[in-house]
């Protein structure tokens, strides 16, 4: 009964190589996010889909592409891996409206590229 | 300049005693929420409470409490009772009116010792 679940949990890839990371909510949620962990532990927005439709997107290298199937799955693909990219990944969801907006955080996908 | 404020890198507390965790934050927004998530060694983030800028009162949720000046624009945690199992990171955000995301402090970890 996990309620955001992330695949893989642990990533081991080449420079260059494109891989994809895998989220779904089982919350019925509407709104979900990526975010990335770096080193240091700082934790920054790259995405948002609300039912599909992409609403937040940061500063991020187009290498980054996040794909909303539907409103319970939310993917990230990464081409051309850079040693950058190696972080943490949270896939996180939450209800858009109203003011409380608790955002629920996926387990996380640690990525590491050699 | 950065909208949320952890000047505590680390914290040390003793088992059973009480600890507060800065955290200050930068809006010129009236509507916005407050957030503390946890995060343990294991990696997940795990909310732990939330205060809203209309709120009159100081939220608690069993141990924690949030010690919300909004003059001063700060939003301390307050954990009681300290337990081992507390030690971890600590990373207060701020979710502004009409903004999906959530922006992150830099954290701070927590060590709670016997």
């Amino acid at each position: 009964d996990t309620a955001v679940s992330q695949t893989p949990k642990y990533l081991v890839t080449q420079m260059g190589n494109d891989k994809s990371i895998k989220c779904e909510q089982n919350l019925g949620h509407d709104t979900m996010y990526w975010y990335k962990q770096d080193s240091k532990k700082f934790l920054k927005i790259m995405f948002s889909y609300n039912n599909k439709e992409l609403i937040i997107n940061e500063t991020v290298p187009n290498r980054f592409s996040p794909k909303s199937p539907d409103k319970a799955h939310l993917n990230l693909h990464i081409n051309s891996l850079e040693l950058g990219d190696s972080a943490v990944y949270f896939c996180a969801s939450s209800r858009r409206t109203g003011n409380y907006n608790e955002q629920f955080f996926g387990p996380g996908t640690r990525l590491t590229v050699l | 300049a950065q909208k949320i404020t952890q000047t505590q890198p680390g914290m040390f507390v003793q088992e059973k005693e009480a600890v507060t965790l800065d955290c200050t934050y930068d809006t010129s927004d009236q509507s916005y929420g407050l957030f503390w998530y946890k995060q343990p060694s294991s990696g997940e983030m795990i909310f732990l409470i939330y205060q809203g800028s209309y709120d009159e009162q100081n939220a608690t949720e069993g141990r924690y409490s949030l010690n919300f000046q909004k003059a001063r624009k700060s939003a301390n945690l307050v954990i009681s009772a300290s337990q081992l199992g507390d030690s971890a990171m600590y990373f207060c955000a701020m979710r502004e009116t009409g903004s999906e995301k959530l922006v992150f402090g830099k954290g701070t970890k927590l060590t709670v010792n016997p």
